[in-house]
């Protein structure tokens, strides 16, 4: 079946240091690559998204590749902020299934 | 505004009761979803609807039920067969299921077992 494996957290980060956060999937097909982000206390909000190999999707200063030959879109960032302390959600779909998410990673920025 | 209404916030339940969670949605999407979210464990999926008085089972669909008798509102039922009910509960809808459209969320309804 399809899956999504991120990094364990929490990631902890100073103001303006760099971030990844990495993700890897597995699909029985071609799938569609989204970054999801939860506030505390609130649902998910869709940060970026791609949808073929080779595209970047971007969105608040992140960014993330759709990388098929390592099957793998890890989430970056040059320079995050407090207010970008949340967790992060990779996730997948395929066809005309619905979303598969990975286990999300606690992001803590620091000031 | 459009968006996607859970209610309530807050839900406290006695053992042996069924509860039912509310979501409602006004975006006019056909594709509607509950997940479930538990720490360290991301979301799973309990149900989903592709369109009006259609649903299908998620991967963790024992112990709860749901209706889809119109397009704006997909009720999830947490039965007292649910073995472990207390966990924050996610309705999302997007305009169709996968083909990399959007999902949306509401806020979440934190159910506890008391």
């Amino acid at each position: 079946g399809d899956s999504v494996t991120q990094m364990e957290g929490p990631v902890t980060l100073s103001e303006e240091a760099f971030l990844t956060i990495n993700c890897t999937y597995t699909a029985t097909g071609y799938p569609s690559l989204f970054w999801y982000v939860q506030y505390p206390g609130e649902g998910l909000q869709l940060l970026l998204k791609a949808t073929k190999a080779d595209d970047k999707g971007s969105n608040k200063g992140f960014e993330a590749t759709y990388r098929k030959e390592t099957t793998s879109f890890h989430l970056e960032k040059g320079s995050v902020q407090v207010s970008d302390s949340a967790v992060y959600f990779c996730a997948l779909s395929v066809l005309r299934r619905a979303l598969t998410f990975g286990s999300g990673t606690r992001l803590q920025v620091q000031p | 505004d459009g968006g996607i209404t859970q209610s309530p916030k807050y839900l406290f339940r006695k053992e042996g009761q069924n509860v039912t969670l509310s979501c409602e949605q006004n975006l006019n999407h056909d594709a509607m979803y509950w997940y479930r979210q538990d720490p360290g464990q991301g979301l799973r999926l309990i149900y989903y609807s592709q369109i009006v008085n259609d649903f299908q089972k998620g991967d963790i669909a024992e112990g709860y039920s749901v209706s889809r008798e119109k397009k704006e509102s997909f009720p999830l039922t947490v039965t007292s067969a649910q073995k472990n009910p207390t966990a924050f509960y996610l309705c999302a809808s997007s305009i169709i299921v996968g083909e990399g459209t959007e999902a949306f969320f509401g806020q979440g309804t934190r159910l506890t077992v008391v």
